[in-house]
């Protein structure tokens, strides 16, 4: 079952900051994060596990709340160069395996 | 040297042609997948193979085969295409089965069905 993401959409200005929701219906083992900019592929960013720490990708980080079957991705001091869509893929449940991806975040950051 | 490779990059087809997109990945690694991104940039894996083996096929139409012929290429075969399979294919690998790993992507293959 796919993740759901929110906010669908966040306009920013260079140096503010933002947060990304992701949250499932089912246990999760592992809440990826992905980043795609306009005609490029996806692009890695950080891997969360359960039972693991919270990840820092530069100025980006991510938390998981097993508990919750949420994940948060957090944008501080945003660049110009943040801008994009951003996915959270899901493991777990049934699905091991196999990653599941939300219907994405679009970030726009305006200078 | 690019990782993950695919060919073509930009295809444009009538209802009812069949076409291949090839994928190679240089990395290594044990796992390849094909995702289909519709035009609303929703991401749904289609197929996972592991070692030329197939382990995850989702619910999509018998029309579209998968082929390893080896653990570094993947290819996927469309049938009778149809309006609705325009949308931009990614293949993607992983270093891990079973537990994924980071997902290396290719640059994808947008697929015009007119």
């Amino acid at each position: 079952q796919q993740p759901v993401q929110s906010p669908q959409a966040v306009i920013l200005r260079e140096g503010e900051d933002a947060v990304i929701n992701c949250s499932s219906s089912k246990a999760l083992y592992s809440v990826h994060w992905y980043r795609q900019k306009h005609g490029e592929a996806p692009v890695f960013l950080m891997i969360l596990l359960k039972g693991g720490e919270q990840m820092r990708h530069e100025k980006i980080s991510a938390s998981f709340n097993e508990k919750k079957q949420q994940s948060s991705l957090y944008l501080t001091a945003s660049q110009l160069s943040y801008s994009g869509t951003y996915f959270c893929g899901t493991e777990g449940g049934t699905s091991y395996g196999k990653l599941t991806f939300g219907q994405g975040t679009i970030l726009t950051v305006h200078p | 040297d690019t990782a993950v490779s695919q060919t073509p990059k930009y295809l444009v087809t009538q209802m009812g042609n069949d076409k291949s997109i090839k994928c190679e990945q240089n990395l290594g690694h044990d796992t390849m997948y094909w995702y289909k991104q519709d035009s609303k940039k929703f991401l749904k894996i289609m197929f996972s193979y592991n070692n030329k083996e197939l382990i995850i096929n989702e619910t999509v139409p018998n029309r579209f085969s998968p082929k390893s012929p080896d653990k570094a290429h993947l290819n996927l075969h469309i049938n009778s295409l149809e309006l609705g399979d325009s949308a931009v294919y990614f293949c993607a690998s992983s270093p891990a089965s079973g537990i994924i790993g980071e997902l290396f992507f290719g640059e994808g293959s947008r697929l015009t069905v007119l």
